[in-house]
């Protein structure tokens, strides 16, 4: 499989619930991203790993925990949200945590109720 | 701090006209310019990109996008629209590198384009 791979496509899940999303990228890179994109707003960067150690943390709230284990794999953990978080997360990678393009992963579509 | 401003947000063209989606941005150095597509359901595809050089880029599917910096503008433009380019169209920048690395793009509102046949 090439690119970046996102699992699950679609998830619901209730406030209560504890869920995780995951992140695959097969391009060699070692920056990965993670985006919010909500109806009729920008994309907000949420968090940044470069070489596995978190560089950003877009001020996100703490409901949402990353986590990268290695590389490639880009983990977001999820546990008591609400329903203003329900959005399009995407991720992405790029070769380096300089100016290098990201390339986007085709997102999971969250639903809280 | 970096800003992108897309004016339309929707555009509505015939298949066979010509294309140009509006993008501005607001940095204080020398920006890195991104255009990417999104089709329904799916990820942000790239188009096509300007670090520096010739200020008109080519990009992929027939898109091209200019450069032009007294117009803090990066438009991307297509001769001929074809059904298949119907998506969501975003502009982005680069902005400053963040201590310890990574680099943060924002991007703009997006603009939906839609083909008629």
């Amino acid at each position: 499989e090439t690119g970046v791979t996102q699992t699950p496509r679609h998830l619901v899940m209730g406030m209560t619930n504890k869920k995780s999303l995951k992140c695959e990228q097969h391009l060699g890179h070692n920056a990965m991203y993670w985006y919010k994109q909500s109806a009729k707003k920008p994309l907000e960067l949420m968090f940044v790993y470069s070489l596995e150690e978190r560089v950003e943390n877009n001020s996100v709230p703490s409901r949402f925990s990353p986590e990268c284990p290695n590389s490639s794999h880009l983990f977001l953990h999820l546990h008591t949200l609400q329903p203003e978080d329900s959005a399009l997360y995407l991720c992405a990678s790029s070769q380096g945590p300089g100016w290098e393009t990201q390339y986007f992963g085709p997102g999971t579509r969250l639903l809280v109720l | 701090a970096q800003s992108v401003t897309q004016p339309d947000i929707h555009i509505t063209v015939s298949e066979g006209a010509s294309l140009e989606l509006r993008c501005n941005y607001s940095y204080g150095a020398t920006p890195y310019l991104f255009w990417y597509v999104q089709s329904p359901g799916q990820g942000l595809q790239l188009l096509l990109k300007y670090f520096s050089g010739d200020t008109l880029v080519q990009g992929i599917k027939g898109f091209e996008a200019e450069f032009k910096r007294s117009q803090s503008s990066f438009n991307l433009r297509k001769p001929s629209v074809h059904w298949s380019d119907a998506a969501e169209y975003f502009c982005a920048v680069v902005g400053s590198i963040l201590t310890g690395g990574g680099n943060k793009l924002t991007f703009g509102t997006g603009t939906q384009l839609k083909v008629e046949l």
